[in-house]
């Protein structure tokens, strides 16, 4: 079964205070993992999209890695505006073209 | 990047009504949308997956007499929650792909649906 964890749940930082939230995927065959940025009662906000093992991609303060079994989002000297709940999803090959399975998501909260 | 809007963006209704959810894409096709449920700090359940002019593949465990969808045009896509119950409460997000999207989801802002 395709299945997608996050962890950790929760993390809390300190401004400044850099840190990396993981995300592994179980699926028969990866045609994509996305990251999400969710705040709270909104819609989430596409980050990145990578495709295969070793690919890199990178947004001001935050940049995506990939493996063949998980990606780490990792957060640079993040700022209070950086919390909110971070999503990733891997598009399998099976199920339908488009198909996204979510992770739980991280709930990151960074303070002055 | 894509914008999805959804309207109403929140709904309050009694037991026993149904309420209606539009999904548009503002500036791209969607040639495919995504209906989902997300419930208090736990993560996006996909419910069904339309493209535009053919019936809705539902995921399983969700009931398509009670979640209804539409896609009739490539910018529009509807979520009709029929004879709503307290169970129905929710936040409800659409997102959508399709040709000027990069076939990228883009997701639109959710509409938070309270059944009294």
């Amino acid at each position: 079964e395709d299945q997608v964890t996050q962890s950790p749940e929760a993390l809390r930082l300190q401004e400044g205070e850099s840190s990396s939230l993981n995300c592994s995927y179980t699926v028969s065959g990866l045609r994509g993992l996305f990251w999400y940025r969710q705040d709270p009662g909104k819609g989430p906000e596409f980050l990145f999209t990578l495709y295969s093992a070793g690919e890199e991609k990178e947004k001001e303060r935050l940049k995506a890695t990939l493996t063949k079994k998980e990606s780490f989002l990792h957060i640079t000297a993040p700022k209070p505006e950086d919390s909110a709940t971070y999503l990733c999803a891997a598009k399998p090959i099976s199920g339908g073209y488009n198909k996204l399975i979510f992770g739980a998501g991280t709930r990151l909260a960074v303070h002055p | 990047g894509a914008v999805v809007s959804q309207h109403p963006s929140r709904v309050i209704c009694k037991s026993g009504t149904s309420v209606k959810i539009e999904c548009r894409s503002l500036d791209f096709q969607a040639t495919t949308m995504f209906w989902y449920r997300q419930f208090p700090k736990q993560s996006l359940m996909l419910m069904a997956t339309s493209n535009e002019g053919s019936k809705a593949t539902y995921e399983q465990g969700v009931e398509k007499d009670k979640f209804l969808i539409n896609h009739a045009s490539l910018t529009l896509s509807t979520l009709t929650v029929t004879s709503a119950h307290p169970e129905d409460s929710s936040f409800y997000i659409c997102s959508a792909s399709g040709t000027g999207s990069g076939n990228e989801q883009f997701f639109g802002p959710g509409t938070r649906l309270t059944v009294l």
